[in-house]
């Protein structure tokens, strides 16, 4: 069966330092891999998604950046982290095919910069 | 862009009660997919209930079932039989069927009194 990680669950970050969070999917092969933010009360937000290694499609302009290193394996990461990056970051993974793929979510990374 | 608009932001129900989460939603499409998700608590996501545009039959998962107006762009969630184990923020999602982002709602509180 396919499981999804992300690490770690809970980072407190000073305002101006970098930021690194890791998704990994295990299971599955040739992976969809989103990232979403989500803040307090609030829906999600998606703010980068991949269809492939290297592959990387930004939605929003921001001060975060992603990349795919391998096949399963989503990094999001920033140079100098800002208080409006706090929220909760949720890493997703879909099967590469049209139709009606659910989106399946990882167990998220709650991110406090002060 | 397709917007997905969830007007209650709480609703509160009995246990044992039947409660419905309403969402409407903006396309010109003709093919898409409809989903909604639970987040509990522990901020994980889970797919309810999913329903794809070219079906006129409503999906059903249990004690979840879904009514489907395609004309009126509506796409509303009742819980049957509510359980303390449903209590959470559910939201709604659009999906275009040759696309793989998913457009999310702002959530629905679902809080069940025992």
């Amino acid at each position: 069966s396919q499981t999804i990680h992300q690490w770690p669950a809970t980072l407190v970050q000073p305002v101006g330092s970098p930021l690194s969070l890791e998704c990994t999917v295990e299971g599955t092969s040739n992976p969809n891999l989103y990232w979403y933010r989500q803040a307090a009360g609030r829906g999600l937000q998606l703010l980068f998604y991949s269809v492939g290694i290297g592959q990387i499609s930004s939605e929003v302009p921001q001060n975060l950046s992603a990349s795919r290193p391998q096949d399963r394996q989503f990094i999001l990461s920033s140079k100098k982290l800002l208080l409006s990056d706090s929220g909760f970051y949720l890493c997703a993974w879909s099967v590469r095919l049209v139709g009606g793929n659910e989106q399946f979510f990882g167990p998220g990374t709650r991110l406090t910069v002060l | 862009a397709q917007t997905v608009t969830q007007s209650q932001p709480e609703m509160s129900v009995q246990e044992a009660e039947t409660v419905t989460l309403s969402c409407t939603y903006d396309t010109s499409e003709s093919d898409y997919y409809l989903f909604w998700y639970k987040q509990p608590p522990s901020r994980q996501m889970i797919l309810v209930i999913r329903q794809e545009a070219y079906k006129q039959q409503n999906a059903t998962e249990n004690r979840f079932s879904v009514n489907f107006q395609k004309a009126a762009k509506s796409f509303s969630l009742k819980i049957s039989d509510s359980q303390l184990g449903d209590a959470a923020m559910y939201f709604c999602a659009y999906r275009r069927g040759d696309d793989y982002k998913l457009s999310f709602g702002a959530g629905t509180t679902v809080t069940v009194r025992a």
